[in-house]
């Protein structure tokens, strides 16, 4: 069975700097891989997805995130925070439309 | 376009009490369903699935059951609440016609059992 696994449930970093939240799925084939993004009290909203070709995905809001098959990764990344990025990341993987799958979280704190 | 619709956006329900919470998709068909609960500090937890009208698949033995009487409609529903049950729900749908393969999620319901 697919399963994703978030590693650090909190992320700190200073605006400006470099955002890496990783994300590591177990499944017998390639997934398909999800980053989602929720703000308080709402629902979530997708960064951006993975489900074939391109290894290296750009989403919203200048983040981006690749699919590496070697380390079973699909890490999430930015080059510069801004506080308005402040907000708790999921990923999710799921096998060809099936059930969908979410990590545990990462709430990311950006401090000025 | 595609739309999901959730309600009620929170609810405070006593300990033994029914609950029902309804979910419906506009602008699609035959959709994949979900229905997903958030803890505090424990991150999404798939509570049931479906694939079709009447197929319900349960992730989490519960206290809660599902329901898809039609296409577009799912209804999540417990006879008598714990206090456990209080969270965060959220719906979802994916699938669909042109296969999307992302999930839309609605705003979500804030249930407090007390």
């Amino acid at each position: 069975a697919q399963s994703v696994t978030q590693l650090g449930s909190h992320v700190s970093v200073s605006e400006g700097a470099l955002v890496l939240l990783r994300c590591n799925y177990s499944s017998s084939v390639p997934p398909y891989l999800f980053w989602y993004v929720q703000y308080p009290n709402q629902g979530l909203q997708l960064l951006l997805k993975y489900t074939t070709g391109a290894t290296l995905v750009k989403g919203i809001n200048g983040f981006e995130a690749e699919f590496k098959k070697s380390e079973t990764s699909f890490h999430l990344t930015k080059p510069s925070a801004h506080m308005s990025d402040a907000a708790e990341y999921f990923c999710a993987v799921t096998l060809y439309t099936d059930k969908l799958i979410f990590g545990t979280g990462t709430r990311l704190q950006v401090f000025p | 376009s595609q739309t999901i619709h959730q309600w009620p956006a929170t609810l405070v329900q006593p300990v033994g009490s029914p609950l029902s919470l309804e979910c419906t998709v506009e602008g699609t068909s035959n959709p994949n369903l979900y229905w997903y609960r958030q803890a505090a500090g424990r991150g999404l937890q798939l509570l049931f699935y479906s694939v079709g009208i009447g197929q319900i698949s349960s992730e989490v033995p519960q206290n809660l059951s599902a329901s898809r009487p039609q296409d577009r409609q799912f209804i999540l529903s417990s006879k008598k609440l714990l206090l456990s049950d209080s969270g965060f729900y959220l719906c979802a749908w994916s699938g669909g016609p042109a296969g999307e393969t992302e999930a839309f999620f609605g705003q979500g319901t804030r249930l407090t059992v007390v």
